[in-house]
């Protein structure tokens, strides 16, 4: 069974240092893994993603993710931290082996960036 | 531009009402779903269209109905029988390719009165 965990319910960091935000995953073929983020009463938007080749993968708003397939993890950073990226953050993975349609998803982690 | 349309934003229901939660997407993508958001639980399936005219069951189906008689459209209702429907609800599509984001609306946010 897939399943996607967020260790933190939230990430506290100034404004200029380094971010990271965990996820860890579960399935049983070849893992697709996708960030998203989401701001207060709005829809996901999608950051970036995993799919096959380069572990570190880079996405919208200097957020990259670095997939580490034996610590079956895939982080999220950015290296430094800006206020407006305060939101909630979301892992979530599909099993590309099956191609399925059903997506997983974290619980998802606060962000809170401090001035 | 393209996207996905979800309305309204904001709805209460009474007891024992059914309520239609409306999702139209001008993106031309095969398959649609719908989430329960609820805090600290992340999303969870409630149903997913992969094509007109069909759709399947998610995780918690139950007290829902869905139907996908256009492909821009995939309406939910929430009947009397979900006992509690207070939730943010987001509609999401993508492409038929697994290896694709889904795209989601602003969700609307439900509530009883």
């Amino acid at each position: 069974a897939q399943s996607v965990a967020q260790p933190e319910d939230q990430v506290n960091v100034a404004e200029g240092n380094p971010l990271t935000v965990k996820c860890t995953y579960s399935v049983s073929g070849n893992p697709y893994l996708f960030w998203y983020v989401q701001y207060p009463n709005r829809g996901l938007q999608f950051l970036l993603k995993y799919i096959t080749g380069d572990n570190l993968v880079k996405g919208s708003y200097g957020f990259e993710a670095e997939f580490n397939k034996s610590q079956t993890s895939f982080h999220l950073k950015k290296p430094s931290a800006l206020v407006s990226d305060s939101a909630l953050y979301f892992c979530a993975v599909r099993d590309g082996r099956t191609g399925g349609f059903k997506t997983i998803f974290g619980a998802g982690t606060r962000l809170f960036v401090k001035a | 531009d393209g996207g996905i349309t979800q309305s309204p934003k904001y709805l209460f229901r009474k007891e024992g009402q059914n309520v239609t939660l409306s999702c139209e997407q001008n993106l031309n993508h095969d398959a649609m779903y719908w989430y329960r958001q609820d805090p600290g639980q992340g999303l969870r399936l409630i149903y997913y269209s992969q094509i007109v005219n069909d759709f399947q069951k998610g995780d918690i189906a139950e007290g829902y109905s869905v139907s996908r008689e256009k492909k821009e459209s995939f309406p939910l209702t929430v009947t009397s029988a979900q006992k509690n429907p207070t939730a943010f609800y987001l509609c999401a599509s993508n492409t038929d390719r697994s290896n694709q984001p889904q795209h989601f609306g602003d969700g609307t946010r439900l509530s009883i009165l």
